[in-house]
């Protein structure tokens, strides 16, 4: 499969506790994008990344979330101390550069986060 | 502040309908706009998109949009829609710069009478 992969699908965990999800983008695409989704809700912006620099964080994005990408291959986002409140769907994204403006994002099935 | 509107949360429609639904906008400078579809259970993947050329775009299984300039809008239609199109829209939009991200409306969810 060379779609967008995401691990774990599911991850349920205590408030409090920290959690860490992976990504691995289509193997050509320099963009990575973090997104939150809850219920009834589109995508919400969180941050993305050009190779491995990391261009720009959501203001939703407290200091308990951090995300990397290393080697501008895979990224990881990282959340400490969790919340009720971060239960949502973690998507993640990947366009290639394009010649004009932003290109098309692929998107994986979602990392879902519920705290207990 | 940039943001996109999906003014219809859900559309019910019947067989053979047609369908329209609202987009608008507010992003700073030159955009490319994009619709996204959602089917039940699989992940969010590409309708169509606008990155410059003729305003009405078509996409994949009968879908188009026309971006509107000066109404800040990028409306998805279909002129008669299936059961299978039942499923979640979402509108987004870019900047033009390779630099910009990518901001997602609420969606909204269409479902189809068979």
């Amino acid at each position: 499969d060379t779609g967008v992969s995401q691990n774990p699908r599911h991850k349920i965990t205590k408030r409090g506790q920290n959690v860490t999800f992976r990504c691995d983008p289509i193997s050509e695409h320099n963009r990575l994008y973090w997104y939150r989704q809850t219920l009834g809700q589109g995508p919400e912006f969180l941050t993305y990344f050009q190779n491995e620099a990391q261009l720009e964080k959501s203001r939703l994005l407290s200091d308990r979330f951090s995300a990397e990408r290393p080697k501008g291959s895979f990224s990881t986002l990282e959340i400490q101390r969790t919340e009720q409140g971060d239960s949502a769907m973690y998507l993640c994204a990947s366009s290639p550069d394009g010649t004009a403006g932003t290109g098309e994002l692929f998107f994986g099935e979602g990392s879902r986060l519920t705290v207990l | 502040a940039q943001s996109v509107s999906q003014h219809n949360h859900h559309v019910i429609l019947s067989e053979a309908a047609s369908l329209e639904l609202g987009c608008n906008y507010s992003y700073g400078g030159t955009v490319n706009l994009f619709w996204y579809v959602q089917y039940p259970g699989q992940h969010l993947q590409l309708l169509l998109k606008y990155f410059s050329g003729d305003p009405l775009v078509k996409g994949i299984k009968g879908f188009e949009a026309e971006f509107i300039k000066s109404k800040f809008s990028f409306n998805l239609r279909k002129p008669s829609v299936q059961w299978s199109d039942t499923a979640e829209y979402f509108c987004a939009v870019g900047g033009y710069s390779s630099a910009s991200k990518i901001i997602f409306g609420s969606g909204t969810r269409l479902s189809i009478r068979p």
